[in-house]
Formats: C-alpha cells, structure tokens, sequence
C-alpha cells in the first residue's frame, strides 16, 4: 500500500530537548516536505526536498533542520524546541509519476512545554 | 502567505443536502487541488483541475475553475456524515515554487 508514514505521531517534549521527526515513503517518491498546520493560519511549509542530498527551505524554515541521505526518508529534526514549536506536522511526498498529487502522512501532534 | 481563500469558514447542513464550497486565489496557477481533513488526521488528495479545464466531475465531487475570477468552488451533491471534515484548496507547486499553497478551509458539517 501507498503510504507517508510519519513517527511518532504523539509527543509531548520539554524546552529543549532535541527531538527528531521521522517520515518515510515507499512509493520511490523524488519530491518530499515537510508542513505545520497551526489554527488560523493554515498548512505552512517548512523545508523540501527535490532528491537525495537536495534540500532547501520553504516558508517557516527558522528552528527546524532536515536531511535526505535516502530517498524514502526525510527526517525533520528539531535542535532546540521552543513552545511556538507546538503544531501538528505533516510530511508529504510527490513523484514524477504522481503529477502534482502530493501524498501526505498522518500528522505529528507535537507539544512542548 | 496563504494563496487560497475558502468560503465559508464552516457550513453545516442536513445529510442528503448539497455542499458548495469556494476558494480564491491570489496569483496565476498551473493547477489547483482540494484536500480533505478528517478530524486530526492527514490530508487525503480529493481532485485536481488543471488551469485549462472549466469543470471535472469525480463520483459526488464537481469541481469548477473560473481563472478570470481566480475561483473554484467544490461542490459535494447528497451529502453523508462521512463527508464531515474540513476541505482545503491549494495551488502549487507550480515552477520554481516546489509547495502547495493551502487557504484555511471551510470545516463542513453533515448533520443527520
């Protein structure tokens, strides 16, 4: 089956404490992003990737890193978590073969306090 | 920036009713997309209209683009409490520009 899998998908975390998002597809996609969703504002991007070793930021880059050493992954990587960190995050991913369908993943529910 | 606009903010009908939901944009697109967002949960790719298509049908969905107007709307006929959940339109990516560019829904309620 077609799939974004995202982990974990509950977190509570302190002030930081360096916590690593996961995201995975199993559909060879070359394309892949991360979004936070926050109420009020909408689905935000954070960082995309074209392909392997290719990375760049999107809208809300700032307290976020990322890297893509494989295809299928592309971990989001929190350093130092602050509160206004708290969101729901969403990876995505897209293929040539895809056209402009982007796929996305089940959410992280992510609070820190 | 948020590049779409829906309209309404929430709806809530009677199941068996009809729901239209409309979006605006702001810039010239290749193509614009409607999610779905159940409670919570991850967005689900509903259809896609490419900028020289008026209409396109998909089982209960028809989705319509008016570029002149910068505006689509979503309509959903004989509504089931399972089509309860938010509705998103997005624009993108188009070149150079590798996101989707969401408004901020119309969470639509079917009551039975």
């Amino acid at each position: 089956e077609a799939q974004v899998t995202q982990n974990p998908r509950y977190l509570i975390t302190v002030t930081g404490k360096k916590l690593t998002v996961t995201c995975s597809q199993n559909m060879n996609h070359e394309y892949m992003s991360w979004y936070r969703q926050d109420p009020g504002l909408g689905l935000r991007q954070i960082y995309y990737s074209m392909n392997v070793e290719v990375t760049d930021k999107g809208d809300v880059p700032e307290g976020y890193k990322v890297s893509r050493k494989e295809k299928r992954n592309f971990p989001l990587i929190l350093e130092s978590p602050s509160p206004n960190q708290t969101s729901l995050y969403f990876c995505a991913s897209r293929g040539t073969r895809s056209g402009n369908t982007i796929y996305f993943g089940e959410g992280s529910w992510l609070t820190v306090v | 920036s948020q590049q779409g606009e829906e309209d309404p903010q929430a709806l809530s009908i009677q199941e068996g009713e009809n729901a239209t939901m409309n979006c605006s944009y702001k810039t010239s697109i290749n193509n614009l997309q409607w999610y779905r967002q159940n409670s919570g949960r991850g967005l689900v790719h509903l259809i896609l209209i490419r900028s020289n298509e008026r209409e396109k049908h998909s089982g209960r969905l028809r989705v319509t683009l008016d570029t002149s107007k910068k505006s689509s709307s979503l309509l959903i006929t004989a509504s089931r409490a399972a089509d309860t959940a938010s509705y998103f339109c997005a624009t993108g990516p188009n070149q150079g520009a590798q996101k989707l560019v969401f408004g901020q829904g119309t969470r639509l309620t079917i009551n039975p």
